[in-house]
């Protein structure tokens, strides 16, 4: 069964440091982008950035650049989410996803992330 | 504000045929393909529609995916009290290099 795990939540001051980490079982991790959403209370899902296969390429929504750094160890199956002067609106539930998406310029496609975690809720809060 | 828009929320009776929209642009719905995903309460999202009207194994055929120009609907059939949850659309952007949700719609089943 293919499975995500979420874990490093927690609350945090603001302008303080989380590492949240996602554990991958029963699929070829190495094999696949992987990506960070998050969902602010009562909101709607927010992308936050995804990193390809062997982690040298990564983006990130304009709200996090320069604060979050997204890394992946392909030995362990995981896949980490470092985040640095957190603020109070980046407080939300943060889920790592995996993503299908293959080809290249007009043969790009993106099938979407089809498996996810369960979650980890990180609150900053003073 | 999301760049793509849905209605906040939507209803049905057990058993209607039910659909969401979902309107963006022609830099996005308009030139990219659309997935939706069923996020049931307390839960973590989870892929329905792929690829404007594919179906991951497991989903019941009773969802459905449509995309003509810069929008795109999300149809539920003989309406089951289970699909009470929020829809959210997604389409992929070049300039992100990631996708982007619409706002989401609640779905509730009277």
């Amino acid at each position: 069964e293919m499975q995500l795990v979420e874990s490093g939540g927690g609350l945090v001051q603001p302008g303080g440091s989380l590492r949240l980490s996602c554990a991958a079982s029963g699929f070829r991790f190495s094999e696949y982008w992987m990506t960070w959403v998050r969902q602010a209370p009562g909101k709607g899902l927010e992308w936050v950035g995804n990193i390809n296969e062997g982690g040298r390429e990564k983006h990130y929504v304009d709200s996090v650049k320069g604060r979050f750094t997204i890394s992946r160890d392909d030995a362990k199956n995981s896949l980490f989410l470092e985040m640095n002067s957190l603020r109070a609106e980046d407080t939300a539930v943060y889920y790592c996803a995996r993503d299908v998406s293959g080809g290249s310029g007009t043969y790009f496609y993106y099938y979407g992330m089809d498996v996810w975690g369960q979650g980890t809720t990180v609150t900053v809060s003073s | 504000q999301s760049v793509l828009t849905q209605p906040p929320s939507a209803s049905g009776t057990p058993g209607q045929r039910v659909t969401i929209s979902c309107s963006g642009s022609n830099s996005n719905i308009g030139s990219k393909t659309v997935n939706w995903y069923q996020q049931l309460p307390g839960t973590a999202p989870k892929l329905l529609i792929y690829s404007n009207n594919q179906r991951p194994s497991g989903v019941p055929d009773r969802f459905s995916g449509s995309k003509s120009g810069t929008s795109a609907s999300l149809a539920i059939s003989g309406l089951q009290s289970e699909d009470e949850a929020d829809y959210y659309c997604a389409t992929w952007d070049d300039s992100l290099h990631g996708p982007v949700f619409g706002g989401g719609t609640k779905l509730t089943v009277l």
